[in-house]
């Protein structure tokens, strides 16, 4: 049972370089998101995707990118990395519609650092 | 826009102790409220989650938190504090009828011996 599974857990990457990060799920989930965790900030919303071949922006969308081509799985692509988005990356995901009121189910989180 | 505030960033008690963690929605409908832990170097947990079945609300590790409509309030609470609840504690709302959970910034709570 390994619910959400995120890959890297760890990233160096230099400034102006792109990368994509992976998140899986095995829940059957509808909804999923990416927030990122900053000091001081709590967690912040960068895109979600309520279904396959759906993706919204969040609070936080500014220089990354998602798709959604797969029910299972949700990636996070920086086309070209600042400095500014050192941050925790974690992925979550829940079932749709009909469970507002189901809680988040969260990866471990993708720890990366732009210098 | 609905937000969610919590009041103190750092929370420090002695074992044993009442913990004692607050937040405050805003919003005028009553959304779906949820509490997470985040211990060091992991993902986030769900401590509890208010479905509006009773306003108060039982969640694991001993912790519980009252829904206040008056108050737009969801405090975080527990009666004895022990040393692993030492952790970062989340409040978060999802608005009726949303699809996005919104977070607190945090409050990372400190238990002494």
């Amino acid at each position: 049972n390994a619910g959400v599974t995120q890959t890297p857990k760890f990233r160096v990457l230099k400034t102006g370089q792109s990368m994509t990060l992976l998140c899986a799920q095995d829940m059957n989930h509808e909804y999923m998101y990416w927030y990122r965790q900053d000091p001081g900030m709590g967690l912040r919303l960068i895109h979600y995707s309520v279904g396959e071949g759906t993706t919204a922006k969040g609070e936080v969308p500014d220089g990354y990118n998602v798709s959604r081509l797969k029910k299972q799985n949700f990636l996070l692509g920086l086309e070209s990395a600042a400095p500014s988005q050192t941050s925790v990356y974690f992925c979550a995901s829940r079932p749709g519609t009909l469970y507002y009121n189901s809680p988040l189910h969260f990866g471990n989180g993708t720890r990366l650092t732009v210098t | 826009a609905q937000s969610v505030t919590q009041l103190g960033s750092h929370v420090s008690v002695s074992e044993g102790a009442l913990v004692l963690l607050r937040c405050n929605y805003s919003s005028s409908v009553p959304p779906y409220l949820f509490w997470y832990v985040q211990y060091p170097n992991q993902g986030l947990q769900l401590l509890l989650k208010y479905t509006s079945a009773a306003t108060l609300v039982k969640g694991i590790n001993g912790f519980e938190a009252e829904f206040k409509k008056s108050e737009t309030s969801f405090h975080l609470t527990k009666p004895s504090a022990h040393m692993s609840d030492a952790a970062e504690y989340f409040c978060a709302v999802t608005p009726a009828g949303g699809t996005a959970l919104i977070f607190g910034k945090g409050t990372t709570l400190s238990v002494s011996s």
